[in-house]
């Protein structure tokens, strides 16, 4: 049972464009979510989180968005860099619990 | 570098073998976390210790079992490996448990069962 969602196994983006990358839950517990960027042969980083309390929060070029109701989180990056082609992962958690649950991952292209 | 450690990276091995990945994560942190990632597939959630003690368990199959040891190093132990069981493992750390703690992840060890 997947509980957060990533449709889009994929996605290219003209340099200096935005992209958004998206995000849907099932889980109405969640209350803590998380943005990874993932590089070939490294494990993930850390990008960008949000919790439930706040619908916006943002850092430099990243931007994530929270709609509670909608059960639904993108993630802003403004403008586009070729270096910010990787895989992202977005994952949930309910502050009360232990783990984690990621997404199947969108891979970002920006071309130059 | 996440300062989270990994070996090996790389591990090939024959069905019905047994396995060891150990993980030694960043220096403060007491929470341990394994991850799975196969092929097109997201990341697992496979188990998580904190300070030695297990403290959640995901998606593990019962032929995977893992520790945390009192240096806080954890080791996740795979045995009768079958082909399905080839794929990413990840290990991750944090201070301490629960969402508000982002993990910081190693950089993987990838097995191969032929």
């Amino acid at each position: 049972d997947q509980q957060v969602k990533q449709n889009s196994p994929s996605l290219s983006v003209q340099e200096g464009r935005i992209s958004i990358l998206n995000c849907d839950y099932t889980n109405s517990m969640f209350d803590y979510f998380l943005w990874y960027k993932k590089y070939p042969a490294e494990g993930p980083t850390f990008l960008i989180s949000i919790s439930s309390i706040k619908d916006k929060n943002e850092d430099g070029r990243f931007t994530v968005f929270l709609n509670k109701s909608a059960k639904h989180l993108s993630l802003h990056i403004v403008p586009s860099q070729p270096g910010d082609s990787a895989v992202y992962f977005c994952a949930a958690s309910a502050d009360t619990g232990n783990q984690f649950y990621f997404g199947t991952g969108t891979s970002l292209t920006v071309i130059p | 570098d996440s300062g989270v450690t990994q070996t090996p990276k790389h591990l090939i091995t024959a069905t019905g073998q047994r396995v060891t990945l150990r993980c030694s994560p960043r220096s403060g942190d007491l929470s341990v976390y394994w991850y799975q990632q196969s092929l097109d597939q997201g990341l697992q959630f496979l188990i998580q210790y904190y300070n030695g003690e297990e403290r959640a368990k995901g998606n593990i199959l019962e032929r995977f079992s893992a520790q945390q040891f009192p240096d806080l190093h954890s080791e996740l132990n795979l045995s009768s490996l079958e082909l399905g069981d080839s794929a990413l493992y990840f290990c991750a750390s944090s201070v301490a448990y629960g969402g508000a703690y982002e993990q910081y992840f190693g950089p993987g060890t990838r097995l191969t069962v032929t």
